[in-house]
């Protein structure tokens, strides 16, 4: 089946730094969304993406649809000590998976003051 | 922006109980809704597609007549896990997509399901 490849497995950073992670896939997806989960809670959605090669931002979040639509990263600016949390790429395909997520393993940030 | 209410947040029961889990799209209807499971420091692993006014699809590997999904409404799909055992603890995640468009999921704040 289709499979989100992630990484960083976690991250360890001091508040202000700037974060970056990635997903990867052996096929094709038509949608990337970002999600970031704290514990005890479902995941928040941060940014969707549509369209390959696409660039979006969300405040300190900017994240991007790779052109062969088998890519995508999260970058964070100037992280605070909130940014901690697991973040996890999900990616939709056609055919008979039409509508349904496929999660990547996530990374678990952790930011010091 | 769009809600999704989950209930109840925390479940503790004995063994051969069954549990019923709701998510409710609060602002927007679905005509799908999505069930998850997810272990500790684990990603999310979809169960069940949840079909309003039909039967659900489940994942493979995932029994169906354990995991009983209901949507009976636009707004609303149940999840019952029936004798539960302890192996069935976990936390269990409802999302639903707004029915208008392309629209990304959205997810319930989780149900933390312990069994005794």
């Amino acid at each position: 089946g289709q499979q989100l490849n992630q990484s960083p497995q976690s991250m360890f950073i001091q508040e202000g730094e700037d974060v970056s992670m990635n997903c990867t896939s052996s096929s094709i997806f038509n949608t990337w969304l970002w999600y970031k989960q704290d514990p005890g809670e479902g995941p928040v959605l941060l940014i969707a993406l549509y369209k390959a090669g696409e660039l979006t931002s969300n405040g300190r979040l900017t994240a991007q649809f790779g052109i062969t639509r088998k890519d995508s990263f999260l970058n964070i600016s100037a992280s605070i000590p909130s940014d901690v949390g697991i973040y996890f790429c999900a990616g939709t395909a056609g055919g008979t998976s039409y509508g349904k997520l496929t999660f990547g393993q996530g990374t678990i940030l952790t930011v010091h003051p | 922006g769009a809600v999704v209410s989950q209930h109840p947040s925390r479940v503790i029961c004995k063994s051969g109980t069954s549990v019923k889990i709701e998510c409710r799209s609060l602002d927007f209807q679905a005509t799908t809704m999505f069930w998850y499971r997810q272990f500790p420091k684990q990603s999310l692993m979809l169960m069940a597609t949840s079909n309003e006014g039909s039967k659900a699809t489940y994942e493979q590997g995932v029994e169906k007549d354990k995991f009983l999904i209901n949507h009976a409404s636009l707004t609303l799909s149940t999840l019952t896990v029936t004798s539960a055992h302890p192996e069935d603890s976990s936390f269990y995640i409802c999302s639903a997509r707004d029915s208008r468009g392309a629209q990304p999921q959205h997810f319930g704040d989780g149900t933390r399901l312990s069994i005794l």
